[in-house]
């Protein structure tokens, strides 16, 4: 399994794009890219998967260059309630079995 | 919500009692996972169930013992617990491929 380095922290403020970045220099050719979200004494949720290059729903955007090393989740004008953990996580997309969780990025939103 | 319900959501037990942790998937998912989360530390994986066999146990204390009777349901009993155990144990499913979880809300558990 690919091992993915996070920032512990970051703080942002009401209405700023928050970029979140990952690395992950062992990520194999089978691997996709998946981020959660996870509030307190809460279970995490999915926010986006992302496999190269860049993947947007109506949550996120997921940036992947071509050397997938590393990846960055973009969060577009946060709110408070966007205050949580965001775990990074790199694995094959059937390997669902194999889902192991990093220590995450907590982000702080101010107001 | 998210498909996913557990029960209780929260538990108090003693280090003699015996109790179960119950979860239910609505979502039609072939795959069941526990997870523990303690106080300031990373989701830890402690079982997978794969239409209903058991195909991961990351060297779990046999004090935890998990059974899948069908797909839709996911039990992990308790027994003799310490209270380095207490945390949040969350459940997830999910469809085999996909590799997207969903968790349900978790049941906060306390061993005195």
């Amino acid at each position: 399994l690919a091992k993915t380095t996070q920032p512990i922290s970051m703080d942002s403020y009401e209405g700023q794009e928050v970029n979140i970045t990952c690395s992950h220099n062992n990520i194999a050719t089978n691997d996709y890219i998946t981020w959660y979200q996870q509030f307190p004494s809460q279970g995490p949720r999915f926010i986006i998967q992302g496999y190269k290059t860049k993947v947007t729903n109506e949550v996120a955007s997921l940036f992947i260059p071509a050397d997938r090393k590393s990846s960055t989740l973009s969060l577009p004008r946060v709110s408070l309630s966007d205050t949580a953990v965001y775990y990074c996580l790199v694995g094959d997309a059937t390997g669902g079995f194999k889902t192991i969780f990093g220590a995450g990025t907590r982000l702080f939103v101010k107001a | 919500e998210t498909g996913v319900t557990q029960t209780p959501r929260h538990l108090v037990m003693g280090m003699t009692n015996k109790k179960s942790l119950k979860c239910e998937q609505h979502l039609g998912h072939n795959a069941m996972y526990w997870y523990k989360q303690s106080a300031k530390k990373p989701l830890e994986l402690m079982f997978v169930y794969s239409l209903e066999e058991r195909v991961e146990n990351n060297s779990v204390p046999s004090r935890f013992s998990p059974e899948c009777p069908n797909s839709s349901h996911l039990f992990l009993h308790l027994h003799t617990l310490q209270p380095e155990d207490s945390a949040l144990y969350l459940c997830a499913s999910s469809q085999a491929g996909t590799g997207e979880l969903f968790f349900g809300e978790g049941s906060r558990l306390t061993v005195l």
